[in-house]
């Protein structure tokens, strides 16, 4: 299974943009870079999903190096419930059901 | 939209104790995951179900685990003669093949704690 490296924590200030990292070196051609977030004793929550191209939402935006090998979410305006825990996952509905997780990256948004 | 939901939120039991979790997903989703997650640690996959077949269950979990899907709909978890170790979130999360690459749903999951 497909892993991704993500930093351990981050830091941003309220209403500035923040933008979290994520390297899957081992990315196959069939893998979509999905990003949940987790927030306190909650459930894990979608934010985005993509395959090659940037992607953008109500949430957020993906963006994906042209080699896939890395790819970039961004907030663009932090608001303090922003602060969670990202996960940065490979998934591949034919192949890779499961979802494999990392420790993800804690953000946290000074007010 | 209801969600995904799961029953009890929390749980506390002695060890040695069944216990048993119940997860109602979406409605028109016909993929249920289990996962279990410890502080500070990501999900960990446990078993997942496509309709009401289990196709997928991890090497990690133990004789002492069982989970079913009786006609497609919700789920319930079953931990048998629990230990201490099985202490942490249970979460549940269900999906849509339909399309590919279908997000997953997750519920607020059950914090179980083994005395």
């Amino acid at each position: 299974d497909a892993k991704t490296t993500q930093p351990n924590s981050m830091e941003s200030n309220e209403e500035e943009p923040v933008h979290l990292p994520c390297n899957h070196s081992t990315i196959s051609g069939t893998d979509y870079i999905h990003w949940y977030r987790q927030l306190p004793s909650q459930g894990p929550e979608y934010v985005i999903h993509g395959l090659t191209s940037n992607v953008n939402n109500r949430m957020a935006s993906l963006a994906i190096a042209e080699d896939r090998k890395s790819s970039t979410l961004i907030l663009h305006r932090a608001t303090l419930r922003d602060a969670a825990v990202y996960y940065c996952i490979l998934y591949n509905a034919g192949n890779n059901r499961k979802l494999i997780w990392g420790l993800g990256t804690s953000l946290a948004v000074n007010p | 939209d209801t969600g995904v939901s799961q029953d009890p939120r929390h749980k506390i039991t002695k060890r040695g104790q069944n216990v048993t979790f119940r997860c109602d997903p979406i409605s028109e989703h016909n993929r249920l995951y289990w996962y279990r997650q410890t502080l500070g640690q990501g999900p960990e996959f446990l078993t997942y179900f496509q309709n009401e077949a289990q196709l997928e269950k991890s090497r990690l979990l133990s004789d002492r685990f069982s989970a079913e899907r009786p006609k497609g709909s919700f789920s319930t978890l079953e931990i048998q003669r629990t230990e201490q170790g099985d202490s942490a979130m249970y979460l549940c999360a269900s999906s849509w093949t339909g399309g590919s690459n279908s997000p997953l749903h997750f519920g607020n999951g059950t914090r179980l704690t083994v005395t």
